[in-house]
């Protein structure tokens, strides 16, 4: 099982630039969850899809903000255009559908929007 | 919100037990306690989760007290490596609601 795969490992973007974080749960996973970590802020929720669906994005902060899960196999989050305090790193995780089954989380994406 | 109150760090020696304590005095009877961590640099990592009886897994044992106010994660002979910062989380057990993290306890291996 490769887990969790995020992509890229590191982004690096002028302010006002579109970008794309990736994400591939592990295979079977019926719920994904898109997470940001900063220093000030620590671990925040932002979306996350059961069954391809999203269920909760209250914690998105804005509208430059989207996600989308096409499949059970591959979900985005875009920011357009992105801004300096989007300079994060971005968590996916995913998780079974046994009620009680643990997250796993991929190693992240770390966004350094200059 | 954050349910869960814990220490913003410990040290422990190489080779001893580190015991990190968590409080939540509101949980409720339906809601778990899960214990994740995470190393530098990446994401965090499920440890062990129970509901009101202990638990031991080959990571960690957890007690949680009889009135299911507080709890302790247990690593019995920590090494160097268990350096991480560690989350303390409570959660309705049911269905499919995303685990809230608070700040957690940044715990540190001395050799």
């Amino acid at each position: 099982d490769a887990g969790v795969i995020q992509s890229p490992r590191h982004e690096v973007t002028e302010m006002g630039q579109e970008v794309t974080l990736r994400c591939k749960p592990i295979s079977g996973h019926n719920s994904l969850f898109w997470y940001r970590q900063t220093m000030m802020r620590g671990l925040e929720l932002l979306i996350y899809f059961n069954n391809n669906v999203p269920i909760d994005d209250s914690g998105m902060p804005e509208d430059r903000f989207s996600a989308k899960m096409p499949n059970a196999s591959f979900s985005t989050l875009k920011i357009q255009p992105s801004e300096p305090r989007d300079s994060a790193v971005y968590f996916c995780a995913s998780r079974g559908d046994s009620s009680n089954s643990p997250l796993h989380f991929g190693n992240g994406t770390r966004l350094t929007v200059t | 919100d954050a349910k869960t109150t814990q220490p913003p760090s410990m040290d422990c020696a190489e080779g001893r037990a580190a015991n990190l304590p968590c409080n939540h005095s509101t949980i409720s009877g339906n809601e778990y306690v899960y214990w994740y961590r995470q190393i530098h640099s990446q994401g965090p990592q499920y440890i062990i989760h129970g509901l009101k009886n202990n638990e031991t897994n080959e990571m960690a044992s957890l007690i949680i007290t009889e009135d299911r106010k507080s709890s302790t994660l247990i690593l019995p002979h920590a090494t160097l490596r268990d350096t991480a910062v560690y989350y303390c989380i409570v959660r309705v057990g049911s269905g499919n609601t995303p685990l809230v993290f608070g700040k957690g306890t940044r715990l540190s291996v001395i050799a």
